[in-house]
């Protein structure tokens, strides 16, 4: 199974600010990468998939970068409605899997 | 728009059953799989396998070959899935999702994307005596 350790888990941020976050594979997985967005009580929303493919509506200020084993979700200018756990998903191969999350929180 | 409703929680003892229904509207329903993901308290979310919505065939992760169920009515554009000898641990929110884009067939044969859009509201499952 390809493992995903994303990093940080917890990370405390302004409204304004750069937010990256990392997520890296136990193997290699060429661009197979999704990111999602959860806010509590919600399901996951899709933001980015093949590693930098911006999903229709969401917002220009996400993006996404990365190839094989290391993949970065980066949020330009952090705003209120972003503050949410963020999850990576690999589907190069079954099962499926997800990372730990990320909970971006408002400093 | 685009929409998975999903059932009402549910509350089971150990060893009982419990079956979840998720239903579209807003596209064509066999022209996408359905996946199915659990999110446990504390735990990473979980995929558990996908459903052809066209023919009926099925994929299961290894961890619910056995004990989990996918099927479809169609008619209803509705997909289910259900999981039997549910243990504590089976406790969790579980998702209906549909895939990211259109399946599709080829020579190779049949084919997903694997990445998820849109979810389901999700059901949360209690297991508890």
């Amino acid at each position: 199974d390809i493992q995903l350790t994303q990093s940080p888990s917890f990370l405390s941020a302004s409204v304004g600010d750069i937010v990256t976050i990392t997520c890296r594979a136990s193997q290699g997985m060429s661009s197979y990468l999704a990111w999602y967005q959860q806010k509590p009580g919600k399901a996951p929303n899709l933001l980015i998939y093949g590693a930098s493919t911006l999903q229709s509506g969401v917002p220009s200020r996400f993006s996404g970068s990365g190839s094989g084993t290391e993949f970065t979700l980066t949020i330009s200018s952090l705003q209120p409605e972003d503050f949410a756990t963020y999850y990576c998903q690999q589907y190069k191969s079954y099962p499926l899997t997800f990372g730990g999350g990320t909970k971006v929180e408002i400093k | 728009q685009v929409q998975l409703v999903q059932s009402g929680a549910e509350v089971k003892e150990p060893g009982a059953s419990v079956k979840v229904s998720c239903k579209a509207s807003g596209y064509i329903f066999t022209n996408y799989a359905v996946f199915w993901v659990r999110q446990a308290p504390g735990q990473r979310l979980e995929w558990m396998g996908w459903i052809n919505t066209d023919n009926g065939n099925t994929k299961y992760s290894q961890k619910f070959q056995g004990r989990a169920t996918f099927t479809r009515d169609t008619s209803a554009s509705t997909a289910y899935m259900e999981l039997s000898s549910l243990r504590f641990e089976d406790t969790a929110v579980y998702y209906c999702v549909r895939d990211g884009a259109a399946h599709y067939y080829d020579s190779g044969g049949y084919w997903v994307h694997n990445w998820f859009d849109p979810w389901g509201q999700g059901t949360l499952v209690t297991v508890s005596s």
